[in-house]
């Protein structure tokens, strides 16, 4: 079974850009979260969606925003970039939503973005 | 809000000896789960083991084990006979049951084999 997969790797913007980053989770996973990797800051829960629903929502503004399609990929979109946006991008899938103990969330590779 | 505190940025140790990476957490719930996750270099992030805060037997997965402290809110990883391949960034993290709030992370510990 093939795993999370994240698209593009690697992304280079200007500052006031958007962007958009691709995950598409394992096979039969509903639940996609996003968390953003930062030196400074560590991991940082951005959002989940499950069933086409934002599920939950982490402290970010409004700038970042995403969706998920009815095959369950997701997407993950930042307006208005600013150079703390630099940071990797990492993409989660698991069966369902919530914390279950066998819910067992999966990470793809990541997306580096790098704000110039 | 949970956090969840690792106070050891780096570690050593020796190939095939044993290291404890420590973790501490805050939380007003009483029912979670707790992970440690690995980060190899350039590599992704993967699971090593997992504990439910209402079982009392600590969590073992083959060299891998947790020391579980509900009451000091401290949760451990140990490592038994280290291997080149564990090098890598471990990460504790935290997750209440409902996850409203995702996964919360602490800051992680570079561990360093030394062959």
């Amino acid at each position: 079974k093939a795993g999370v997969t994240q698209t593009p790797r690697y992304l280079i913007k200007t500052r006031g850009q958007q962007v958009t980053l691709s995950c598409s989770p394992i096979s039969g996973h509903r639940s996609v979260s996003w968390y953003q990797q930062t030196p400074g800051q560590g991991l940082q829960f951005l959002f989940e969606y499950f069933s086409e629903t934002q599920r939950n929502k982490g402290n970010f503004p409004g700038r970042f925003s995403g969706r998920q399609f009815s095959n369950s990929r997701s997407e993950m979109n930042v307006s208005t970039l600013e150079l703390g946006d630099s940071a990797l991008y990492l993409c989660a899938s698991s069966l369902v939503s919530g914390g279950g103990g066998n819910n067992e969330q999966f990470f793809g590779p990541g997306t580096r973005l790098t704000v110039l | 809000a949970q956090t969840v505190t690792q106070s050891q940025p780096e570690m050593s140790v020796q190939e095939a000896e044993t290291v404890t990476l420590s973790c501490t957490y805050d939380t007003s719930e009483s029912d979670y789960y707790l992970f440690w996750y690995k980060q190899p270099p350039s590599r992704q992030m993967i699971l090593v083991i997992r504990q439910e805060a209402y079982k009392q037997q600590n969590a073992t997965e083959n060299r891998f084990s947790v020391n579980f402290q509900k009451a000091a809110k401290s949760f451990s990883l140990k490592i038994s006979d280290s291997q080149l391949g564990d090098a890598a960034m471990y990460f504790c993290a935290y997750r209440s049951r409902g996850g409203a709030d995702g996964l919360t992370f602490g800051k992680g510990t570079h561990l360093i084999i030394q062959p």
